[in-house]
């Protein structure tokens, strides 16, 4: 079945620096991928819908400066944390729509700790 | 915009016996609605989907679900628990003709108790 590959699955970075996480499509071709966030015992929020070619979408009072989104490709979506703070530590999620089945297929997950 | 609403965080429920996990949902045009499981430290999988066709619709690990658009829900059912679906349950929705996104439930927190 339709794969999606989230990496790294658990990072700890310092107060101020960048951190990428990416996201591939390992038997398909995801033209649209959506980044979600969760915090402890919570739900996923919807950051950003990304489009292969094209500026991502974000959701309302998501910083675009802040959490940068690119999809170069159809197979790779990434996003990167810039400046980071304990307040951005949390569970980021990747998803991309499969094919005519309208399905979706979830990464499995990247836990940013900020220290 | 459409919205998910799961009234119990968290359900216990004796190894073997039956349990329900409710979900309403409150949206202005039609929709497509999921259900997905969530394992500690993990991504989420899917439990199953409707699309459209008959309201009942069955998915993995003997779940199912129904579709009922009078009473705007979709609630998750399975006749007999095992310690294994201890999880966290998230049922979504997506708008159809939206571009796509699929917006979720807090989620309900099953525990499985031997």
């Amino acid at each position: 079945g339709a794969v999606v590959s989230q990496h790294p699955s658990r990072v700890i970075c310092k107060s101020g620096t960048s951190v990428k996480i990416e996201c591939r499509s390992l038997d398909f071709q995801a033209t649209t991928m959506f980044w979600y966030r969760q915090f402890p015992k919570q739900s996923l929020m919807l950051m950003a819908t990304s489009n292969e070619g094209s500026k991502a979408t974000y959701e309302q009072g998501v910083e675009k400066d802040k959490f940068l989104i690119n999809h170069a490709s159809l197979t790779l979506s990434t996003l990167t944390v810039t400046s980071a703070h304990p307040e951005d530590s949390s569970f980021y999620i990747c998803s991309a729509r499969i094919g005519i089945n309208y399905g979706y297929t979830f990464g499995s997950g990247t836990r940013l700790t900020v220290v | 915009a459409q919205s998910v609403t799961q009234l119990d965080s968290q359900v216990p429920v004796f190894e073997e016996a039956p349990v329900e996990l409710r979900c309403n949902y409150s949206s202005s045009v039609s929709v497509y609605l999921f259900w997905y499981v969530q394992y500690p430290n993990q991504g989420l999988q899917l439990l199953l989907k409707y699309l459209s066709g008959s309201t009942l619709v069955k998915g993995i690990n003997g779940f199912e679900a129904e579709f009922n658009k009078s009473q705007t829900s979709f609630h998750l059912r399975k006749p007999s628990v095992h310690i294994s679906d201890t999880a966290e349950y998230f049922c979504a929705v997506s708008e159809m003709g939206s571009y796509d996104k699929v917006i979720f439930g807090p989620g309900t927190s099953l525990s499985v108790i031997p």
